[in-house]
């Protein structure tokens, strides 16, 4: 079945670092790609999405790009702040390839910000 | 514009009791999703409606755990005689049309059994 693995939290940063979250997934067909963030006391919210291979996403500074040949889908930052802090999510959506009709998530990577 | 919400925010429960979780999507929005998300871990699918119809419920752990859309707009997600491991967090989301749709994540409800 399909899946979705990213790194390990926490992840600990000082303010401007740059930043990466992996992710890679598995999947049956051609899965649309998502990254989700959850700021603290509030509920999940779309960061970013790239629907095929080699889109780029893009959304308050963050980036991420469909590596179909690496079946990656990694976030990128180039200089973070504390306001950044919270639980990154990244998912998959696989339903016209056969799989659920939901999204997959990976487990989830707390990233802290330190000023 | 309001965006999803659900209620109660925190529900505990006994153990064997029935609980009634609710969600009240975006006005307008055709798909609605259920997920369950453990303590420390990512959402899981539990099962999606296309208006009132239930079209995937492949998700749900048992036969202890059904949901209802019966007019296309709310959902209620019911669990049946209530297990120490059905404690997580019951997330509710809603999108425009398509299932490739963004999904609109609503607060949650908290469901602790003791």
């Amino acid at each position: 079945g399909d899946s979705v693995t990213q790194m390990e939290g926490p992840v600990t940063l000082s303010e401007e670092a740059f930043l990466t979250i992996n992710c890679t997934y598995t999947a049956t067909g051609y899965p649309s790609l998502f990254w989700y963030v959850q700021y603290p006391g509030e509920g999940l919210q779309l960061l970013l999405k790239a629907t095929k291979a080699d889109d780029k996403g893009s959304n308050k500074g963050f980036e991420a790009t469909y590596r179909k040949e690496t079946t990656s889908f990694h976030l990128e930052k180039g200089s973070v702040q504390v306001s950044d802090s919270a639980v990154y999510f990244c998912a998959l959506s696989d339903q016209a390839g056969g799989g659920a009709d939901g999204l997959t998530f990976g487990k989830g990577t707390h990233l802290i910000i330190q000023p | 514009g309001a965006g999803v919400s659900q209620s109660p925010r925190y529900k505990v429960a006994k153990r064997g009791q029935d609980v009634a979780l609710r969600c009240d999507p975006i006005s307008g929005h055709v798909s609605l999703f259920w997920y369950q998300q453990a303590l420390g871990q990512g959402p899981e699918f539990l099962t999606y409606f296309q208006n009132e119809a239930q079209l995937d419920k492949s998700g749900l752990p048992s036969d202890r755990f059904f949901a209802e859309r019966p007019e296309g707009s709310v959902s209620t997600l019911k669990i049946q005689r209530t297990q120490q491991e059905d404690s997580a967090v019951y997330l509710c989301a809603s999108s425009p049309g398509e299932i490739s749709d963004t999904q609109y994540f609503g607060p949650g409800t908290r469901l602790t059994v003791l």
